[in-house]
């Protein structure tokens, strides 16, 4: 985990609603990561970024949202589009030779 | 495109006894390969990685791994299983397109008993 928290530990999402998760870093990274993990499955990329003020997709970023305003900080919205949210949620970070550290993950659960 | 299949998704063994963990990987480029173990409701944390240095990498732990490129393997190893090790394990392998890919494996549990 070291300098990567994530909150909040377990996030409860109604139907219909917008729920965000918070991803905040003090390794000086400039790379950060939204992971999703289901379980028996390895994780699969949402978004990424690179920079401030950029953000690219990943493999399944169909009904998440993401903004990195901050060096430190990477929050992902989880929209109401995303019609089976209950996951794992993973952030990451990675400050050059290709290593990513993850925080210690946010588990979203649908009521 | 890269791949990783780790060949068990569940191993157990006893506590004092060796550890050997399967990874299988594919990849059009010169890839880096890490293992990370994950506890319970935890983040992941790095255990090794390779990165075309020394085929034979040693991480925390007791653990190590060796680089077989004409087998495409990287084997998760631990001479002497601990209560503590029990977890999961993944193999994933990263290509650098100007951000690191990661591609992860389905995970390998591992099972330790007294």
């Amino acid at each position: 985990d070291g300098g990567i928290t994530q909150s909040p530990k377990y996030l409860f999402r109604k139907e219909g609603q917008n729920v965000t998760l918070s991803c905040e870093q003090n390794l000086n990274h400039d790379a950060m990561y939204w992971y999703r993990q289901d379980p028996g499955q390895g994780l699969r990329l949402i978004y990424y970024s690179q920079i401030v003020n950029d953000f690219q997709k990943g493999d399944i970023a169909e009904g998440y949202s993401v903004s990195r305003e901050k060096k430190e900080s990477f929050p992902l919205t989880v929209t109401s589009a995303q019609k089976n949210p209950t996951a794992f949620y993973l952030c990451a970070t990675e400050g050059g030779g290709e290593t990513q550290y993850f925080g210690p993950g946010t588990r979203l659960l649908v009521l | 495109a890269q791949s990783v299949t780790q060949l068990d998704s569940h191993v157990s063994v006893s506590e004092g006894t060796p550890v050997l963990l399967r990874c299988n990987y594919s990849s059009s480029y010169s890839p880096s390969l890490f293992w990370y173990v994950q506890h319970p409701n935890k983040g992941l944390q790095l255990l090794l990685k390779y990165t075309s240095a020394a085929t034979l990498v040693k991480g925390i732990n007791g653990f190590e791994a060796e680089f077989k490129k004409s087998e495409t393997s990287f084997h998760l190893t631990k001479p002497s299983a601990h209560m503590s090790d029990a977890a999961e394990y993944f193999c994933v392998v990263s290509v650098w397109r100007g951000y690191s890919t990661l591609t992860f494996g389905k995970g390998t549990m591992l099972l330790v008993s007294p």
